[in-house]
């Protein structure tokens, strides 16, 4: 069955760039959309962005100026770029998978705390 | 952006009891609303589709209506593993949204 797994730092400093990737096991990249959503803490969830396995990218305004997703099938893998990070920036990051037509997140990765901080 | 409203917020409710969440869109969405559960310290988990499609897997328990703006999702007898927060999430437009979180607790 496929699993999602986040990897990156934990701690980032204020006005550098989040780095994260999610790798994708048990299943193939194609045909999904490839979703970050991250969750302050004690807050909801806010949709970052998507990639599709062609490459194509979607991203909420309110993060477009400072965003970038990107994908790697050939890792089965995608990652997500966050620029200029302030403390506001901190939280739960996760990556999840969204099927073309139902556009519902059905599988999760477990997520991963990212603290902005100097 | 489309703002998906929850209420309540937050519910006391007993082990079999019936439970009703409400969903309203700030705009139509045709039928274009997930549901899920997150349990503290877990990443959320996908319930109900298409407003009212059950996710294979979860438990028949749980129900989802609603078309529109307005969308509930109904657990129809409270289990212990239920007690988390619901949130309802609508897809018709980017930027995708997500309620704020019903959270259901123990009474």
């Amino acid at each position: 069955q496929v699993q999602l797994q986040e990897s990156g730092p934990g701690l980032v400093k204020p006005s550098e760039t989040l780095s994260l990737t999610c790798t994708v096991s048990g299943g193939s990249i194609s045909s999904y959309y490839w979703n970050w959503i991250r969750q302050p803490p004690g807050t909801g969830l806010e949709w970052i962005g998507y990639v599709f396995n062609s490459g194509s990218t979607s991203y909420n305004p309110s993060l477009k100026s400072r965003v970038t997703i990107s994908v790697d099938t050939s890792k089965n893998q995608f990652s997500l770029k966050l620029s200029s990070v302030t403390a506001a920036d901190t939280a739960a990051y996760y990556c999840a998978r969204a099927a073309y037509g139902e556009e519902a997140f059905d599988i999760w990765g477990q997520g991963t705390m990212v603290t902005v901080s100097s | 952006d489309i703002q998906m409203t929850q209420s309540p917020s937050s519910l006391s409710a007993s082990v079999r009891d019936r439970v009703t969440i409400t969903c309203r869109a700030s705009q139509r969405i045709n039928n274009y609303l997930n549901w899920y559960q997150q349990k503290p310290g877990q990443a959320p988990k996908l319930l109900i589709y298409a407003a009212s499609t059950l996710q294979s897997g979860v438990p028949s328990r749980f129900s989802g209506s609603g078309s529109g703006t307005d969308f509930t999702l109904t657990i129809s007898s409270l289990q212990p593993e239920d007690f988390a927060t619901y949130y309802c999430q609508q897809r018709y437009n980017i930027p995708w949204t997500f309620g704020q979180g019903t959270k259901v607790e123990i009474k």
